[in-house]
């Protein structure tokens, strides 16, 4: 069964410094997301894109955040400058259409750790 | 921000026994219920997507139920087995694209 895959698994940065989070979205899927879980809290919704552009973002998805599909298959977020509350598990999902009661698949997540 | 409670927030079974836990969410922004499993080191799996009233949706051991009007759905595990166990996430959609998802109750089947 397709799947949706994210890379790395684990990343540690330094505080200030960039990081780009990877994404493979299920190749036939049309909406796409990441969310976040700073541990012992719940799942946030940070952004979904469709149509190479950003449909909805939330108040976390500031400037120093940013999305891209560069090249139709991969679908990375980008943190310009880390802080250390940047640190939680960055789960990507996809779906196939918007309608709600198509369900989202999630990849397996990368854990981001900021020292 | 929409409020989605889980409860409870664990719960540790027996192996056979039976059990349910909640979601509850505002029922004004109703579009869907969306339940969704999630193993440790996995990644979450849709269980159920839930639209109507009084929706009840079965796969294998485990059940839904929504409840629209009053703001809340329900999970059942009839006899509950070891690889039941994980985290059972709920999330409500509303207009747009968005998921607003609960806490989770993360559930233990003791062998």
């Amino acid at each position: 069964e397709p799947e949706v895959t994210q890379t790395p698994s684990h990343q540690v940065t330094q505080m200030g410094q960039e990081v780009i989070l990877r994404c493979v979205p299920i190749s036939n899927h049309l909406y796409f997301y990441w969310y976040r879980q700073i541990l012992g809290q719940k799942v946030e919704f940070l952004v979904s894109f469709y149509n190479n552009e950003i449909s909805e973002k939330s108040e976390i998805f500031d400037d120093q955040f940013s999305v891209e599909r560069p090249d139709g298959s991969n679908f990375t977020l980008k943190i310009r400058s880390t802080k250390l509350e940047d640190s939680a598990m960055y789960f990507c999902a996809s779906r196939l259409r918007a309608p709600y009661n198509s369900p989202l698949h999630f990849g397996n997540g990368t854990r981001l750790t900021v020292t | 921000i929409l409020n989605v409670e889980q409860s409870p927030q664990s719960l540790h079974v027996q192996e056979g026994d039976s059990t349910n836990f909640t979601c509850s969410f505002p029922s004004s922004n109703f579009y869907a219920l969306h339940w969704y499993r999630w193993e440790t080191a996995k990644s979450p799996e849709a269980l159920f997507v839930m639209t109507l009233n009084g929706d009840e949706k079965k796969k294998g051991r485990i059940s839904a139920t929504l409840n629209t009007k009053e703001g809340y759905s329900y999970l059942y595990i009839k006899g509950s087995q070891p690889e039941d166990s994980a985290t059972y996430l709920c999330a409500l959609a509303t207009t747009g694209n968005q998921f607003y998802f609960g806490t989770g109750t993360s559930l233990t089947v003791i062998p």
